[in-house]
């Protein structure tokens, strides 16, 4: 089974400023994928996570609002930029694991809180 | 658009009642159905559905998918409160890697 590392787990930030997460892989993988979550709400993809290439975002999602970035197969970052209160939400980076067994694996999550 | 809907969106019942829970999806070019528990953060990985009519079972837990009807069912038998949690389920289709995810079944379960 994959390990992700999230971090941070959770935390408050104001209103504008940005927060990067980060998300390591105990294995090298080739696509990434980083979902959100707001209070209430299922997981919704924000966009795919390429190593050696832009990141592929979903519809409603921007790289300016949420820039990637993928340095290597095991490792990614989500910045969430000039947040505001809807941006509370949960962050969750996952990875399918291997082929065959079809589970995507989460990480741990981060909680964010925009006062 | 895809789309994937569960119901119901809550249920509360006593510890030791068998629940079922239920997931109707409609997306092009179908591959595969998962099935998530989440009680904190990070969704935890049940089940993948991919033929239609064979029972994928875990303990307490089985589910089954209907291909043509386009829905899957998740039973817990014997619930207990450790089983209090959202389930999600979430599709897959054969045209990429990217999980379309429903909206989820809060379940408690009172002791």
């Amino acid at each position: 089974s994959a390990v992700i590392s999230q971090k941070p787990s959770r935390d408050i930030c104001q209103r504008g400023t940005s927060l990067t997460i980060q998300c390591q892989v105990d294995s090298q993988v080739t696509m990434m994928f980083w979902y959100r979550q707001q209070p209430g709400q299922s997981l919704t993809l924000i966009a795919t996570a390429n190593q050696g290439s832009e990141a592929t975002y979903e519809s409603g999602f921007v790289i300016d609002k949420f820039p990637i970035s993928r340095p290597n197969l095991t490792f990614s970052t989500l910045t969430v930029s000039n947040m505001s209160p809807e941006d509370s939400s949960i962050y969750l980076c996952s990875v399918w694991q291997g082929t065959g067994t079809g589970e995507l694996f989460f990480g741990e999550g981060s909680r964010l809180t925009v006062l | 658009e895809d789309k994937v809907v569960q119901s119901p969106l809550s249920l509360v019942v006593h510890e030791g009642d068998t629940v079922t829970l239920n997931c109707s999806y409609e997306v092009t070019n179908f591959r595969s159905l998962l099935w998530y528990k989440q009680e904190k953060k990070a969704p935890t990985f049940l089940f993948m559905l991919t033929s239609s009519g064979i029972e994928k079972k875990s303990g307490r837990l089985s589910s089954i998918l209907d291909k043509k009807e386009l829905f899957s069912i998740l039973n817990i038998t014997a619930t207990q409160t450790g089983d209090s949690a959202i389930y999600l389920c979430a599709v897959l289709k054969s045209s990429g890697d990217k999980l379309t995810f429903g909206t989820g079944t809060r379940l408690a379960v009172r002791p």
